[in-house]
């Protein structure tokens, strides 16, 4: 039931802790960069997006801070839950969506 | 759920052979992306369209084709199938709001295709 079964870097996390889930993107002239969650056996989820022309934005529990200067993403997720192990995909947009690669979250008990 | 479907759910078929991968988008989404998702290449875009036209286009192998209905459901359409095409794909639909526009998509469940 793995989503792709790739050798995906992975971040382990106890549950409680907070995450925080980084990501390299490539297109300066990217518009937009989104977060999206795959879960086992399920397509990509949209957890939360940013525009280029901002450095922050905070959801419910994820936090998505974006930093041009390094062309760096990273998403933080608040009190980790058992519900949150899943593969994180970072996508920038510049007239298509492009994917990074992925970090496998597990939360441990 | 996404409110978008995709069929069949698992497809098993032969190397040369080929077959037909379907998508109904969200209600009231015009536009309709598709993706392969395999092991050594990550989530890829590979075409994109809109209210029956093609719009964009990824890495999409000319073996590929897919089109839009009028119903807005659409098809992928894999041909002269090889080992390597064997992936995870998925769909996914937008409102599209306009051609260079970010557009919220959103994903399908997806069709694993396995090619022996």
């Amino acid at each position: 039931g793995e989503s792709v079964g790739l050798h995906l870097p992975t971040l382990s996390v106890q549950e409680g802790d907070n995450s925080i889930i980084n990501c390299a993107y490539s297109n300066s002239a990217s518009d937009y960069f989104i977060w999206y969650k795959q879960e086992s056996g399920k397509g990509p989820q949209f957890i939360i997006d940013i525009r280029s022309n901002m450095d922050k934005r905070q959801g419910q529990r994820v936090t998505v801070l974006l930093n041009k200067t390094v062309k760096h993403l990273s998403l933080q997720i608040a009190a980790t839950q058992p519900g949150d192990s899943a593969v994180y995909f970072c996508a920038e947009w510049a007239d298509k969506l492009i994917f990074g690669t992925g970090t496998r979250l597990q939360v441990f008990p | 759920d996404s409110g978008v479907t995709q069929t069949p759910k698992h497809l098993i078929t032969a190397t040369g052979q080929r077959v037909t991968l379907r998508c109904s988008p969200r209600s009231g989404d015009l536009s309709v992306y598709w993706y392969q998702q395999s092991l050594d290449q990550g989530l890829q875009f590979l075409i994109q369209y809109y209210n029956g036209e093609e719009r964009a286009k990824g890495n999409i192998l000319e073996r590929f084709s897919a089109q839009q209905f009028p119903d807005l459901h659409s098809e992928l359409n894999l041909s002269s199938l090889e080992l390597g095409d064997s992936a995870l794909y998925f769909c996914a639909s937008s409102p599209y709001r306009g051609e260079h526009s970010y557009n919220e998509q959103f994903f399908g469940p997806g069709t694993r295709l396995t090619v022996l």
